[in-house]
């Protein structure tokens, strides 16, 4: 079975651009996370979707930021316009539908430098 | 507001010796507790997931205890081994939605 994963490994863009970040969860997965590490810091939740309804986005830092799920399959994070402190690692996860027992499944992760 | 720390930071031991990791959490109102490993540049990997319910949690080498009235969590692995090299992250479930609150890691380094 194919577990989370995110595409691409690794963007570098300049300031102001922008980019996109695609996950695939585990198929079935009804529960899909996005969480982020910038440099020195814990990794942070930024939201959750439950198919493709969005359930929790309080960790979402800004409007800059627009995550989509359409279809309730893969989802997408979208920078726009990208910043120096976007800068980090973007994690993706998946769950199955059990309410507060599941288990998350992470992806690699895709590394945003922002220069 | 849910607060995870790990002790120590960072911990390098001879091969064949017992790891010890410690999590702490502020709010014992946790759904599970779970621990991941997470080599350089590459992903998290589960380790286990400890229920509320539970007190502790065993796979091969690694045994996972919960005391979620004090907030604790500890990480044993036996008999450590170089491949044992990695950054270790707790991290608890603070609502049923499975939100994660992580702490900041323990890297540990196994030498031969």
């Amino acid at each position: 079975e194919a577990g989370v994963t995110q595409f691409p490994s690794h963007s570098v863009i300049e300031k102001g651009q922008t980019v996109t970040l695609r996950c695939d969860p585990i198929s079935g997965h009804d529960n899909l996370y996005w969480y982020r590490r910038v440099m020195g810091k814990e990794i942070k939740f930024l939201l959750h979707f439950v198919k493709e309804s969005k359930q929790d986005e309080s960790g979402m830092p800004n409007n800059r930021f627009l995550a989509e799920r359409t279809g309730g399959t893969y989802s997408t994070l979208k920078v726009q316009p990208a910043e120096l402190e976007d800068s980090g690692v973007y994690f993706c996860a998946s769950s199955s539908p059990n309410r507060g027992i599941g288990e998350l499944f992470f992806g690699e992760g895709s590394r945003l430098t922002v220069l | 507001k849910q607060e995870v720390t790990q002790i120590p930071a960072a911990l390098s031991v001879p091969e064949g010796e017992n790891l010890v990791l410690n999590c702490s959490f502020t709010d014992s109102a946790i759904y599970n507790l779970q621990w991941f490993r997470q080599d350089p540049g590459k992903g998290l990997t589960s380790l286990l997931l400890i229920q509320s319910s539970q007190r502790e949690q065993t796979s091969g080498r690694l045994n996972a205890s919960l005391d979620k009235s004090s907030g604790r969590s500890t990480l044993y692995i036996a008999a450590s081994q170089p491949g044992d090299s990695a950054t270790y992250l707790c991290a608890v479930m603070t609502d049923s939605w499975g939100k994660l609150q992580f702490g900041a890691g323990t890297q540990v380094v196994v030498t031969p």
